[in-house]
């Protein structure tokens, strides 16, 4: 079955600073990653899509990039906020569906 | 504003009763899905609609069971034999998928059950 890791340890930095998640898979390449925001008892909220045959794909302090020979996926927030301290959530597609990973939750220090 | 309202918000549940959860969208997608998250763990996928009166299990449909009788509303009951219902319910929708696109689910703020 096709699976889909986050790291699992909540991480923790300091305001300003570069966030970098992980999002591992197995078997076969996904043609598209899809990365979410969740906040406590909200539901998860759209960020970016990335093909397989992009290498980076940005949208304002957000980076996606996608590696098909480590399979992985990195999301990396630059000059980070208080404001985006939320759980992270990776996403691949297979079978007309989405298959989650259990999402990395992320505080920001002021 | 378009989105999806789930409801109730909590839902309390007594042992051997059935319990509907409420989804409405005003989106115009086409698909839509119930997903279930427990502490630590991903979305995990309980059932998906991708047209009207058409829907199919996902990875964990056993206890639960839904209807899709019109485009904007895919309630999802929650059935006595479902034993572990204590969750946080997710419904989403999206247009719908094809092997050639792959759109972004547009998810309702949830409803958590819990067991009296």
């Amino acid at each position: 079955s096709q699976k889909i890791e986050q790291n699992s340890e909540a991480l923790n930095i300091q305001e300003g600073k570069t966030a970098t998640l992980t999002c591992n898979y197995t078997n076969y390449s996904p043609a598209y990653l899809q990365w979410y925001r969740q906040d406590p008892g909200r539901g998860p909220v759209f960020l970016l899509l990335i093909r397989e045959n992009e290498k980076e794909k940005r949208k304002e302090r957000l980076k996606v990039t996608f590696d098909t020979t480590l399979k992985q996926s990195l999301f990396h927030i630059t000059a980070s906020q208080p404001a985006d301290s939320a759980t992270y959530l990776c996403a691949r597609f297979n079978d007309y569906k989405l298959s989650f990973g259990a999402g990395t939750t992320v505080t920001v220090r002021a | 504003d378009g989105g999806i309202t789930q409801s109730p918000k909590y839902l309390f549940r007594k042992e051997g009763q059935n319990v509907t959860l409420s989804c409405e969208q005003n989106l115009n997608h086409d698909a839509m899905y119930w997903y279930r998250q427990d502490p630590g763990q991903g979305l995990r996928l309980i059932y998906y609609s991708q047209i009207v009166n058409d829907f199919q299990k996902g990875d964990i449909a056993e206890g639960y069971s839904v209807s899709r009788e019109k485009k904007e509303s895919f309630p999802l009951t929650v059935t006595s034999a479902q034993k572990n219902p204590t969750a946080f319910y997710l419904c989403a929708s999206s247009a719908r998928d094809n092997f050639v696109s792959n759109q972004p689910q547009h998810f309702g703020d949830g409803t958590r059950l819990s067991i009296l």
